[in-house]
């Protein structure tokens, strides 16, 4: 079951937009309107910040957005913060009772 | 607040195994399915297995197809990880997740550490 292909590191600087994005199929990402973006800091437990492609869990700062195009997703976030600084992993439903993650992004703000 | 605690985590030699445990309150447990994700040292996450929200048609990864069990106690708001057969790869942060098609929520995990 290969993961989901994200690049391994982005940066931008404070106030400027990075995308992230996730590669997958048509058997994942580009079957089911089902894409989330967690986020994560250093010794933390994973964080929902986009799910079903474009929403918001409540208390997301709608600096952060989701996109999807075919078989890649799209995580961007604008205004970037020294906060935002974490991995960020998209997932996918895949069918069959089963889920799937990309390989995780470094975002790193200068 | 929702709460998810793991526990159970620990250091067990290769073949052996382990019951990761996953309390949870604050939420109408017996009405959310429920997710077994895992992270490697240094790695990425990997979802591991499913309980539907009335304990029916759990769901694995091939990796750990035939080796692992989840279950739940909807009684006790508890989800459970019957772990056998371990093996090196299998050295991990353990989390609970709930969620339908998206991991809402997260445990604070617990490692697990698969070495002779």
């Amino acid at each position: 079951q290969s993961a989901l292909t994200q690049p391994a590191s982005v940066s931008g600087s404070p106030g400027q937009s990075i995308a992230i994005s996730c590669a997958g199929t048509s058997s994942d990402v580009g079957g089911y309107d089902s894409v989330a973006w967690y986020q994560q800091h250093p010794g933390k437990a994973p964080k929902l910040v986009i799910y079903d492609v474009t929403k918001r869990p409540s208390g997301v700062p709608d600096r952060f957005s989701g996109s999807k195009s075919v078989n890649t997703a799209s995580l961007t976030i604008s205004g970037l913060q020294a906060e935002d600084e974490a991995d960020y992993y998209c997932s996918s439903f895949r069918g069959s009772s089963t889920w799937v993650f990309g390989g995780g992004t470094k975002l790193t703000v200068l | 607040q929702v709460q998810m605690v793991e526990s159970g985590g620990g250091v067990v030699q290769p073949g052996g195994s382990l019951r990761l445990s996953c309390v949870t309150s604050a939420f109408t447990f017996n009405t959310y399915d429920m997710h077994w994700v895992r992270q490697a040292p240094g790695k990425g996450l990997e979802w591991v297995a499913l309980m539907r929200y009335d304990a029916t048609r759990p769901s694995y990864a091939d990796s750990v197809k035939g080796r692992f069990t989840i279950s739940r106690d909807n009684s006790k708001n508890t989800l459970f990880l019957q772990m056998n057969s371990l093996r090196d790869d299998d050295t991990a942060v353990y989390y609970c997740a709930r969620g339908t098609h998206f991991f809402s929520s997260w445990g604070q995990g617990t490692l697990v550490t698969v070495s002779s």
